[in-house]
């Protein structure tokens, strides 16, 4: 079974510039989530889709980040425009809808805004 | 959760011992916990998970132990390899529709041949 893919997997940019990510999640999970990972922290949650619809984006700063599922499958986080503190792994993780929800988590895209 | 910047808690062992990370969870009405591993340069790689109504649970060298009158998970690695060595989560889910992760402070395990 292919895992959560992601790209880029690394990327640089200048602060206010704008940074999109990919994620591909595993087939046939419905549920999608987007994280934040500070160097040496725990992931974040930013934002969580069902399907293409979102169920949580409590923790996503909506001034300059965006993020849409439009056809339930992949997905595009976007940042605009970056600032130095945006500087992190975004991680995309997936789940199927099932009792026990585990999460797979994808490699990560490692952000450095300069 | 806490920040712990870039000075994770760091758990050193010998190769062959057995290794125990602790973790204290912060909300009474979490329902699942997860252990997570994540070796460098990778996305966390799911462990072992327990519910709220068990207190221990066994998988492949791994145990993870629940007490939840003092709100602490443990996760036991028995025979530790160097292939172990990785930072490890752990997570709980609020009891809700929608499977919320809020994830710990990590804690480095080194695994000296």
């Amino acid at each position: 079974e292919a895992g959560v893919a992601q790209s880029p997997r690394y990327k640089i940019i200048e602060k206010r510039q704008s940074v999109a990510f990919w994620c591909n999640p595993i087939s046939g999970h419905a549920t999608l989530y987007w994280y934040q990972q500070i160097l040496g922290q725990g992931p974040k949650l930013l934002i969580q889709f069902q399907n293409n619809g979102v169920v949580d984006d409590s923790q996503l700063p909506k001034d300059r980040f965006s993020a849409e599922r439009l056809k339930g499958v992949d997905s595009t986080l976007k940042i605009q425009p970056a600032k130095l503190e945006d500087s992190a792994v975004y991680l995309c993780a997936s789940s199927v809808r099932d009792r026990r929800e585990t999460q797979y988590f994808g490699p990560g895209t490692r952000l450095l805004v300069l | 959760g806490e920040s712990v910047g870039l000075h994770l808690p760091t758990l050193s062992v010998q190769e062959g011992d057995n290794s125990i990370i602790n973790c204290a969870y912060s909300n009474s009405a979490s329902d699942y916990f997860i252990w997570y591993k994540q070796e460098s340069g990778k996305g966390p790689q799911f462990i072992i998970d327990i519910r709220s109504n068990m207190d221990k649970r066994q998988g492949q060298r791994v145990t993870v132990l629940l007490n939840k009158t003092v709100k602490h998970l443990s996760l036991q690695i028995a025979a530790t390899q160097p292939g172990d060595s990785a930072v490890y989560f752990c997570a709980e889910r609020m009891n809700s529709g929608y499977s919320t992760l809020t994830f710990g402070k990590g804690t480095m395990l080194l695994v000296s041949p």
